[in-house]
């Protein structure tokens, strides 16, 4: 079957614009996982939903951060006024619910590579 | 908090040769799962292996086996017969039981050489 989808696949934007990037989950998986790549940082988690639970907000960096999942499905990650330091890799991931066995290993997009100039 | 500590930035091997990859963490928790992922110049980040702390028996997949010290907290990954395609870095990572985030390591660079 499909595996996650993540568009677009990159993107350049200019300092103080907002941007928008998309994941597109293995369907049926129920939980969804933002991670940021960067240089400096490594790989950080960002935000977490499971099912219709509230998202787990607790890797967000900033308020200019913020991220939706429409559905139970499609996420979209927004960041307001982007700033340099935001330059990274955004990587999504997608499992399902059901605990034990292969269910739970997280499997990942291709990420979109975010360039703030 | 937990952590994953990688301690090789970089590592080369010979094609066809063995190689290991050390990663250790630390956790309070009993039960868990610990995984490496290969994420080659695509980008694309690909499950190797997983394995679960209860289990004694170290996982294979292949030409890929870990040795699970649960006691040392320790988790590394062994490459046989090295493959130009393994040429990747590789990231250990950790998650506790229940679908909750991945803590990762900082990665090791391996290049595998003809």
């Amino acid at each position: 079957g499909a595996g996650v989808s993540q568009s677009p696949s990159n993107k350049v934007t200019e300092k103080g614009k907002d941007v928008e990037l998309r994941c597109d989950p293995i369907s049926g998986h129920t939980a969804l996982y933002w991670y940021r790549q960067s240089l400096g940082q490594g790989l950080e988690f960002l935000i977490y939903f499971q099912g219709n639970s509230a998202p787990d907000k607790s890797g967000l960096p900033s308020d200019r951060f913020s991220a939706e999942r429409t559905g139970g499905s499609v996420s979209t990650l927004t960041i307001q006024r982007t700033q340099q330091e935001d330059s990274a890799v955004y990587l999504c991931a997608s499992s399902s619910h059901r605990t034990g066995g292969m269910e739970e290993t997280q499997y990942f997009g291709p990420g979109t590579r975010l360039l703030v100039l | 908090a937990q952590t994953v500590t990688q301690s090789q930035p970089e590592m080369s091997v010979q094609e066809a040769e063995t190689v290991t990859l050390s990663c250790t963490y630390d956790t309070s928790e009993s039960n868990y799962y610990l995984f490496w992922y290969k994420q080659p110049p695509s980008r694309q980040m690909i499950l190797v292996i997983r394995q679960e702390a209860y289990k004694q028996q170290n996982a294979t997949e292949n030409r890929f086996s870990v040795n699970f010290q649960k006691a040392a907290k320790s988790f590394s990954l062994k490459i046989s017969d090295s493959q130009l395609g393994d040429t990747a870095m590789y990231f250990c990572a950790f998650m506790n039981s229940g679908n909750t985030p991945l803590v990762f390591g900082k990665g090791t660079r391996l290049s595998v050489i003809a």
